[in-house]
């Protein structure tokens, strides 16, 4: 079965960068599917941030654009995400999800999700 | 973006209810909308796709309906195992957003 799994620090300095890792076991990430990031907010508020593609291909949410960065490991069947300049209003529960490679597909298995915290 | 507009915010029930959640589209979406289902401390798991196809392992007592702009997800006699947040997604185009949820509550 698939299963995604996130991991990172749960706390970051205001100014520096977030770095988070999902690992994929199950299904191998250069074969098909989106892969995504997506994050709740305290309050249940939840955002798209972006997703790199199994050709490798990415695309990010404009509202984070200047400040995302999305890769990947092959042979790790890891991909990472790297947010630029982090507030406190980059608080929240972050998500990796798998998504089918077209626009229209739905998110269909999602990690646990890991918190992290910006606070000084 | 295109904004989901989800209602009530909160839904208070009793086990044995039927009932409707809706999910309203700022823009024509098609069918290209998901339901998500949300419990305490853990992450979203997809009900619904495409408003009212069917999910495998998903109890058929949930279903969906709607296109264009207005989409619903039924629960045809709720369970104690149901209570917690519903969102809707949309995948019509970029950026993917959610709508705000609604939280089913036992009354």
């Amino acid at each position: 079965d698939v299963q995604l799994q996130e991991s990172g620090p749960g706390l970051v300095k205001p100014s520096q960068s977030l770095s988070l890792t999902c690992t994929v076991t199950g299904y191998s990430i250069t074969s098909d599917y989106a892969w995504n990031w997506i994050r709740q907010f305290p309050g249940n508020k939840l955002e798209w941030m972006g997703y790199i593609s199994y050709s490798g291909s990415t695309s990010y949410n404009p509202s984070l654009k200047s400040r995302i960065s999305i890769t990947r490991d092959t042979s790790k069947n890891q991909f990472f995400l790297q947010l630029n300049s982090v507030t406190t209003e980059d608080t929240a529960t972050y998500y990796c999800a798998r998504k089918g490679s077209s626009l229209y597909y739905a998110m269909d298995y999602w990690g646990q999700g890991t918190s992290v915290t910006v606070s000084s | 973006d295109i904004v989901l507009t989800q209602s009530p915010a909160t839904l208070s029930v009793t086990p044995g209810d039927r009932v409707s959640l809706s999910c309203r589209a700022s823009q024509s979406i098609s069918n290209y909308l998901h339901w998500y289902q949300q419990k305490s401390h853990e992450s979203p798991r997809l009900l619904i796709k495409y408003a009212s196809q069917s999910i495998s392992g998903i109890p058929s007592r949930f279903s969906g309906s709607g296109s264009g702009t207005d989409f619903t997800l039924s629960i045809n006699s709720v369970e104690t195992e149901d209570f917690g947040m519903y969102f809707c997604q949309q995948s019509n185009s970029w950026p993917f957003t959610f709508g705000s949820g609604t939280k089913l509550e036992i009354k």
